[in-house]
């Protein structure tokens, strides 16, 4: 089994609808993070959380909300979906070890918007 | 302002042959260097890694060069196979009392001819 899952794996969607997508890991890290990629601009930090209680805003949080709901599952919630939100979303998860903080990603979830 | 940047999209390179993968960042800061490897429908998996306090690290097939007064890294593959094409990205973060977050390049498509 895999240890970082995502749900739905692709998503059509229309434009003005409410979708979560979700996240779930079995490494038992505490650290979990929201990506998007886009063609030629890589993969973007959106949200992060380093532990339960602690949420944090990446560099393209606008239109973008997070729920941690327990340490093992991290969900991202685009309010109200706008057509340039279709992008590839990755999930991934690290533990830090004093130094270092290499991170795990899930296989992604396509959305489109519509 | 992208801070880490791979200015080569494509690279075509002979099974058998060495491949050579580029990164330059920007922020002197960045202390800490990873190169992740994404196939097609699949999330990026972790490589290989390397401390600012270094300036080479091996693994395998797998090394990774760092020119800290260039501001640049690099990834050779020898010798190259074919399992090897997929879209490399390199990553940097810095050091911030475990406050780490990852800056991605674009990426680079690495194809290997038979």
């Amino acid at each position: 089994d895999a240890d970082v899952t995502q749900t739905p794996r692709n998503r059509i969607t229309k434009t003005g609808k409410r979708i979560m997508l979700e996240c779930s890991q079995t490494k038992g890290h505490d650290r979990m993070y929201w990506y998007r990629q886009d063609p030629g601009l890589g993969l973007r930090l959106i949200y992060y959380s380093f532990d339960v209680k602690d949420i944090n805003k990446g560099e393209i949080s606008d239109g973008y909300s997070v729920s941690r709901q327990a340490q093992a599952k991290f969900s991202l919630s685009l309010e109200s979906a706008i057509p340039n939100q279709t992008a590839l979303y990755f999930c991934a998860t690290s533990v830090w070890e004093g130094s270092t903080d290499t991170q795990y990603f899930g296989p992604g979830t396509r959305l489109t918007v519509l | 302002d992208q801070q880490v940047k791979q200015n080569s999209p494509s690279l075509s390179v002979q099974e058998g042959r060495i491949s050579i993968l580029n990164c330059d960042y920007t922020n002197s800061m960045f202390d800490y260097f990873l190169w992740y490897k994404k196939y097609p429908a699949e999330g990026p998996t972790f490589l290989i890694s390397i401390s600012s306090i270094k300036d080479k690290n091996e693994d395998g097939r797998f090394t990774v060069f760092l020119n800290k007064s260039a501001k640049h890294l690099s990834l050779h593959i020898v010798p190259s196979q074919p399992g090897d094409s997929a879209v490399y990205f390199c990553a940097a973060s810095l050091s911030n009392f475990g406050n780490e977050k990852l800056t991605f390049g674009t990426g680079t498509r690495l194809t290997i001819i038979p």
